[in-house]
Parts: structure tokens; sequence; C-alpha cells
């Protein structure tokens, strides 16, 4: 069984701030997304990530896939009240799909 | 932009029913999925389907669940005797046309099941 482990899994902070989310796991995945999830909704696709060392950046998001492909971060630069949100990542190998518990991020203004 | 639709978006049935759910994937995908998330629980893989089979189940999956593609456009979810415990939130998924691993799964916004 493949587990992926995400911490912290609640952040509340102030306008600003920065933040880093993490996504450790024993296993070796083929590749490994960042989702967001709003209440009542599905969760949506930010980013894949695939080679091991890959670093992505999507605006203020930046996401990091472990050397070893087995571990991932996604670090947030001056967050708004907007990335309130639940961010999950989500490893994949060899067809099976395993997600993380879950952030619960809160951004203050 | 194409996305993935699923009926009912709530269902309430009865212990011991039988529970169809419903997803329309992006049309041109090839790969489908589903998932459900308990509520405060993390989202959980059920099912992988390609090329009109399962291609891989979880320890969920058992043999109370069963995924069909009826037709061209629909994938369903049908649970047998349905649990309190089957009560969850359920996500289609779907992902293609290209096979790599860095094509993406589209969610749909899910089912909630409640068993009562």
């Amino acid at each position: 069984t493949q587990l992926l482990e995400q911490s912290p899994q609640f952040l509340s902070i102030q306008e600003g701030e920065n933040l880093t989310v993490y996504c450790n796991s024993s296993s070796v995945f083929s590749s490994l997304q960042w989702y967001r999830q709003e209440p009542g909704e599905g969760p949506v696709l930010l980013v894949t990530v695939v080679t091991g060392g890959e670093v992505k950046k999507l605006k203020r998001l930046t996401f990091q896939f472990g050397d070893a492909r087995k571990d991932s971060s996604l670090h947030i630069t001056a967050a708004q009240p907007g990335d309130t949100g639940l961010y999950l990542c989500k490893g994949t190998n060899a067809g099976k799909s395993t997600f993380g518990d879950g952030t619960t991020l809160t951004v203050k203004p | 932009e194409p996305e993935v639709t699923q009926t009912p978006s709530h269902q309430v049935t009865q212990m011991g029913q039988e529970v169809i759910l419903r997803c329309v994937p992006i049309s041109n995908h090839l790969y489908f999925y589903w998932y459900r998330q308990i509520l405060g629980q993390k989202v959980e893989f059920l099912v992988s389907f390609y090329n009109n089979e399962i291609s891989e189940k979880s320890e969920i999956f058992d043999d109370q669940f069963s995924v069909e593609r009826p037709d061209g456009s629909n994938f369903t979810l049908k649970i047998r005797s349905t649990k309190l415990e089957d009560s969850a939130m359920y996500f289609c998924a779907s992902k293609g046309p290209i096979q790599g691993v860095d094509q993406p799964q589209h969610f749909g916004d899910g089912t909630r099941l409640s068993i009562l």
C-alpha cells in the first residue's frame, strides 16, 4: 500500500506570509500531482511533476519533486486570501493513485 | 473548457438498496476513474478503467462495487446493497487520450451519497 503523508494538516497565516506544504512517502511515484479543492467541488489540478528534482512555478506557487521521486513540496509566496482552500497531493504509480490527507490553508486578510 | 459532469449531485438511499452514480467524462478521454471521500477524510482511489475493462482497483472496491461504460459517453459506478459506511462524496475523473505519466486527471464535482 502506497502512503502519502502530507503536512501540516492545518495552516492559518496572515496575508503576505510565505508557506510550504510537504508531501512525503516511502514509495517512489512515477508522477505526482497537486490539487486544490473547494468545499462541495472536485479537486482541481494545479500541476503535475514527473522528473526527480523537477521544479515548476505557477505564479506565486512553486512545486518541487524530490530527487528520489518520493516527496514533494508546494511553496506559496506572499499568500493571499484567495489562496484559502484544501491542497492535496496525489502520487501515481503503476496505474494506482494515492492522495495525501490534505492541508487546509486559511489566509487571513 | 470541457469538463467532467456527474449526476446526481446528491443522492439519498435506504441501506440495502442499489445505487448507480453517473459520470460523463470529457469526450475524447480514454481513461476513467472513481474515487471516494468520506466526510473529513482523504480522497481514496477506488478503480481505474481503460479499454472497457478495469485496469486497477483498490482494496475498497470489493464485490459490491462495479463499473460500466454502457455507451460512448457515460461511465457508471454501481453499489449493490449499500451500507451506512458507503456514505461519502464519490468523484469521477478522466484522462487522455494520450497515454503518459504526465497527463492530468480531470475531476467532476462529485456525487454526495447519503445512506440512511
